[in-house]
Order: C-alpha cells, then structure tokens, then sequence
C-alpha cells in the first residue's frame, strides 16, 4: 500500500509561471512532511519542510501547504526557473510517534521551459 | 565538503558475491540513514542509526543485509550473496537529532549493479 502519493509523473512549466505540485497521504499519523529536488545521478536535496501544527510554509520562491483534513500538500514554486527542471519527492514521517523513517512518494518530474 | 559522502559511487558486481558500502555523515549529526531507490520509485527506509545504535529496521532488510554504525560516526552497509534484485541505488542520509522534526540530508548515493 503507497502511503504517499504523487499522483502526476510529470509536469510541463514556462518560465516565470507557477509550478504547483501534488502530494495526498493516507496515514494520519503522519505529521512532518518534506520535499526534495533530485537531478539525475545525484541525491535528494532538501527543500522544504512543514509539521502537522502548521499549514503554510515559505522559504524565497518556495511555498509548501498542508491541508490535514483532506491529507494533501502542494508545492509552489514561484517564479519558476530552468533550473528548477527535476524530480520532486514528496515525503513524510511519523515524527512524534518517534518514528524518523521518510515515506517517500513516486516523484514528480518537473521541466520548466524557457 | 561537509555533506553527506558515500563510497563507492558506482559498484558492480556478480551474483553471489559480497559488497560492502561506506557512508560518512555530516560531521555533527548523530542520526544515519539508509535508504534504496529503484528505478521509478522514491527512496524506501531501509534502517536508521542513533549515534552506534540501530533503532528501527525494515521488512526490507533481509538477513542478507547488514549495516553498522562502530563508532557512532561512519556507517557500513553489506550486501551479503548478492542477488539481482538487488541492483538499485543505495542512499545514505543524516540528522542532528535535537528537536521534534528534523530534516534529513543525503548523499551522492552508491549505483549497484548485480550481473
């Protein structure tokens, strides 16, 4: 059973615009989440985080929602660069229940066209 | 470099035979991480450190697999009588564990390749 699930394989982007991307959990007891940015042959970088206590977070261009009721997050990503082209993953833990494994989901490939 | 470093980068090797990978962590983190990504999957938890203790393992890791954290600094991860399915990359990640929620930072990984 996929825990985390990113439902979009792969998104198209122009520059400048606005690259949003999905994420949906099923298990409630998840109550940390994070995204990082893969290019091809490296590791996951970290971008973002945001805990179960807060629905919004914001670092520069990067702005990460959480809607606990419908076990949702998204990504934003405002203005979108070239650079920005890569995978997503969406993850998430069981923090407070002292579980510091990551649940990852599937990845979202992300090309922004300049 | 103070990031997460792993080595080897790429391994391959024949069915049947032992591989052991290296991971050193950001200098002051206390928690390790491992991890295996599959082609079109996201990285799936394999085990975790805490400073030499390993605290959580997953259904993942058979008895085949076995990783060490000596000294609460560097980890190993061998892959004893290697199978096929094994080929995939293999990720090491680290935490300084001193709140409730912390991030963790990965590695280069190491590609392993079973002929």
């Amino acid at each position: 059973d996929q825990q985390v699930k990113q439902n979009s394989p792969s998104l198209s982007v122009q520059e400048g615009r606005i690259s949003i991307l999905n994420c949906d959990y099923t298990n409630s007891m998840f109550d940390y989440f994070l995204w990082y940015k893969k290019y091809p042959a490296e590791g996951p970088t970290f971008l973002i985080s945001i805990s179960s206590i807060k629905d919004k977070n914001e670092d520069g261009r990067f702005t990460v929602f959480l809607n606990k009721s419908a076990k949702h997050l998204s990504l934003h990503i405002v203005p979108s660069q070239p650079g920005d082209s890569a995978v997503y993953f969406c993850a998430a833990s069981d923090a407070q229940g002292g579980s510091e494994k990551l649940v990852f989901g599937k990845g979202t490939k992300l090309t922004v066209n300049p | 470099d103070t990031g997460v470093s792993q080595d080897p980068r790429h391994k391959i090797t024949k069915r049947g035979q032992n591989v052991t990978f290296r991971c050193d962590p950001i200098s002051e983190h206390n928690r390790l991480y491992w991890y295996r990504q599959t082609l079109g999957q996201g990285p799936e938890f394999l085990t975790y450190f805490q400073n030499e203790a390993q605290l959580e393992k997953s259904r993942l890791l058979s008895d085949r697999f076995s990783a060490e954290r000596p000294k609460g600094s560097f980890s190993t991860l061998e892959i004893q009588r290697t199978e096929q399915g094994d080929s995939a990359m293999y990720l090491c990640a680290s935490s300084l564990w001193d709140r409730d929620y912390n991030e963790q930072f990965f590695g280069p990984g190491t590609r392993l390749t079973v002929l």
